[in-house]
């Protein structure tokens, strides 16, 4: 097992398109969490899962935003039509009990 | 909701010195966990110490100790021997508690610089 794995590492993408992220767990983890974080800032709860169920989403995500957890195993957060404010980093973690482990996040840039 | 105040946006030690972060929190919660996570500059987040909201006794773990006051709701660490791989953006998160327990509300970070 290598940990929590995200892809791509990085996303270049401009204003208007769609992107979507991939989050691989811990293979036992049953819950599923995606943060995002801008420069210089804590994370910020997005939203999270526990096995394919969506359990809690932000008021942060905003109708532009999607994410799914099929077979309870990996995970995608889509953002549809983007703006220069979702520049950030996302984070993606995995838990069995009350320790969260993240992956290296994934970067997206909107030009 | 759960607020979480990091009040030393930058700290610095030398190497071999110890040095203290501080973090307080507000939380309707009884029962919920802390935790102090490390962000080196390749920005994976890793975890470095944890505190269970009901021991009274602070955790330890080798260089990294925590004084936690529950009812000042004060969780700062403590770094002892600083060594120059502890340089890196330190946030504390309690866990939200309840049937969201594994929910973290992160703190604004503390850049450490460690000088040699």
């Amino acid at each position: 097992d290598t940990g929590v794995s995200q892809n791509p590492r990085h996303k270049i993408t401009k204003r208007g398109q769609n992107v979507t992220f991939r989050c691989d767990p811990i293979s036992e983890h049953n819950r599923l969490y995606w943060y995002r974080q801008t420069l210089g800032q804590g994370p910020e709860f997005l939203t999270y899962f526990q096995n394919e169920a969506q359990l809690e989403k932000s008021r942060l995500l905003s109708d532009r935003f999607s994410a799914e957890r099929p077979k309870g195993s990996f995970s995608t957060l889509e953002i549809q039509r983007t703006e220069q404010g979702d520049s950030a980093m996302y984070l993606c973690a995995s838990s069995l009990g009350d320790e969260a482990f993240f992956g290296q996040g994934t970067r997206l840039t909107v030009v | 909701a759960q607020t979480v105040t990091q009040s030393q946006p930058e700290m610095s030690v030398q190497e071999a010195e110890t040095v203290t972060l501080s973090c307080t929190y507000d939380t309707s919660e009884s029962d919920y966990y802390l935790f102090w996570y490390k962000q080196p500059p390749s920005r994976q987040m890793i975890l470095v110490i944890r505190q269970e909201a009901y021991k009274q006794q602070n955790a330890t773990e080798n260089r990294f100790s925590v004084n936690f006051q529950k009812a000042a709701k004060s969780f700062s660490l403590k770094i002892s021997d600083s060594q120059l791989g502890d340089a890196a953006m330190y946030f504390c998160a309690p866990n939200a508690g309840g049937t969201s327990y594994g929910k973290l509300t992160f703190g604004q970070g503390t850049i450490l610089t460690v000088h040699p």
